[in-house]
């Protein structure tokens, strides 16, 4: 089946360490995203991608980085200049014509021990 | 740039009772409204969206939502819930056309349906 897959589904880390998260998609979709969900806070934009080999900040960046050498993939570090890292990352792509429809990943829930 | 509030942080309603979480959205210009679902520790699942046409907009396990545009409300109701309803769901706009799949999403509304 198509569809978007996160791994790994937990993650713990110690202050101070990067992490990568993975996030591989076959649905063939051209745009993909990392959104951070905190209890009560919605979900936040992190970066976004349109095409491969390119991609934009979202509206909390800092702390992060990301790389699309892939359609299929968009991984996501978690650099240790990313203050307050615990929380729940979500994957998504959205297709061509879905008016602004995304398709989500089930998560990764990362831990700064 | 545009934002949603989700009025509710919290529902609590008995099964097969109906419900309602409300949601209002801001922007100046047209938008898309989504309203999606999330069962715990896992992804989003779309309920169903507003692009244009019929205000009513019906999704799926028998939700609907009433676009309001003098109101710029998007409100989700259910005429009778059941336990498995129990989750927490999310409203999201995003500008029609232009935002490239940018949503924005509300704080999120807890239901919780009792038996």
């Amino acid at each position: 089946d198509g569809g978007i897959t996160q791994s790994p589904k937990y993650l713990f880390r110690k202050e101070g360490q990067n992490v990568t998260l993975s996030c591989e998609q076959n649905l063939n979709h051209d745009a993909m995203y990392w959104y951070r969900q905190d209890p009560g806070q919605g979900l936040r934009l992190i970066y976004y991608s349109q095409i491969v080999n390119d991609f934009q900040k979202g509206d909390i960046a800092e702390g992060y980085s990301v790389s699309r050498e892939k359609k299929e993939s968009f991984p996501l570090t978690v650099t240790s200049a990313q203050k307050n890292p615990t929380a729940f990352y979500l994957c998504a792509s959205r297709g061509p014509r879905e008016a602004g429809e995304l398709f989500f990943g089930e998560g990764s829930r990362l831990t700064v021990l | 740039a545009q934002s949603v509030t989700q009025l509710d942080s919290q529902v609590p309603v008995f099964e097969e009772a109906p419900v309602e979480l409300r949601c209002n959205y801001s922007s100046s210009v047209s938008v898309y409204l989504f309203w999606y679902v999330q069962y715990p520790n896992q992804g989003l699942q779309l309920l169903l969206k507003y692009l244009s046409g019929s205000t009513l907009v019906k999704g799926i396990n028998g939700f609907e939502a009433e676009f309001n545009k003098s109101q710029t409300s998007f409100h989700l109701r259910k005429p009778s819930v059941h336990i498995s309803d129990t989750a927490e769901y999310f409203c999201a706009v995003t500008l029609d056309g232009t935002s490239y799949g940018k949503l924005t999403f509300g704080q999120g509304t807890i239901l919780t349906v009792h038996p």
